[in-house]
């Protein structure tokens, strides 16, 4: 079945460690994004890729830092884990020559300790 | 300041009503506004979306509508059912390349 897939989709980390966050989709979409979700706070874009070999900040960039070297791949890096990057985080992607509607993955769930 | 605002508490509703939900913006002009359903533990699933040029949008049980003077778009179920049950939320293309969303509506349907 086409789609997002997100890798892990849980998982424990001790504060200052470094974690990457997979995100795979076979739509040969063109733009990818990723989302964190908080409770009361909604979704919030971390970063962005319009097209493979470029990325672009969002609204909550920092400690976070993303790569896209083909068009299926989209990871999401935290160089040095602290405890408020704890939270569920959304891959998406889109057509962006579509109707901008967003496909999303099913989430990894990130506990920071 | 910009924001996206929709309405914070749960709503419960009986099975067969009809139920509208809310998303107020201030401090954009999106070109279009988009509904999205999620479910506990899942990612969000696209609905319906309404470009600035259309008053209304339907979809099977479902109908939206974008108003860009009073800065709202409304969302219809009709005859909700139990399966209705989830969050619901908006989001604007704010310009930004990627979409802005509201924090959502959770709707508990009752049967």
């Amino acid at each position: 079945i086409a789609g997002i897939t997100q890798a892990p989709t849980s998982q424990i980390l001790a504060a200052g460690r470094r974690m990457t966050l997979r995100c795979t989709q076979d739509m040969r979409h063109n733009a990818m994004y990723w989302y964190r979700q908080d409770l009361g706070l909604g979704l919030r874009l971390i970063h962005y890729s319009n097209t493979a070999g470029t990325t672009g900040k969002g609204e909550v960039p920092d400690g976070y830092s993303v790569s896209r070297a083909n068009t299926d791949d989209f990871p999401l890096t935290l160089a040095s884990a602290v405890p408020s990057q704890t939270s569920v985080y959304f891959c998406a992607s889109s057509d962006k020559g579509s109707t901008g509607e967003l496909f999303f993955g099913e989430g990894s769930r990130l506990t920071v300790l | 300041s910009q924001k996206i605002e929709q309405n914070s508490e749960a709503l419960n509703i009986q099975e067969g009503k009809t139920d509208t939900l809310t998303c107020n913006y201030t401090n954009y002009s999106p070109a279009y506004l988009e509904w999205y359903r999620q479910d506990p533990g899942r990612g969000p699933v696209f609905l319906l979306l309404i470009r600035e040029n259309e008053k209304e949008k339907r979809k099977e049980r479902l109908k939206v509508t974008f108003d860009t003077t009073l800065k709202q778009s409304l969302f219809h179920i009709t005859a909700s059912q139990p399966a209705d049950s989830a969050t619901y939320l908006c989001a604007l293309d704010t310009g930004r390349r990627a979409l802005t969303f509201g924090s959502g509506t959770r709707l508990q349907v009752q049967p």
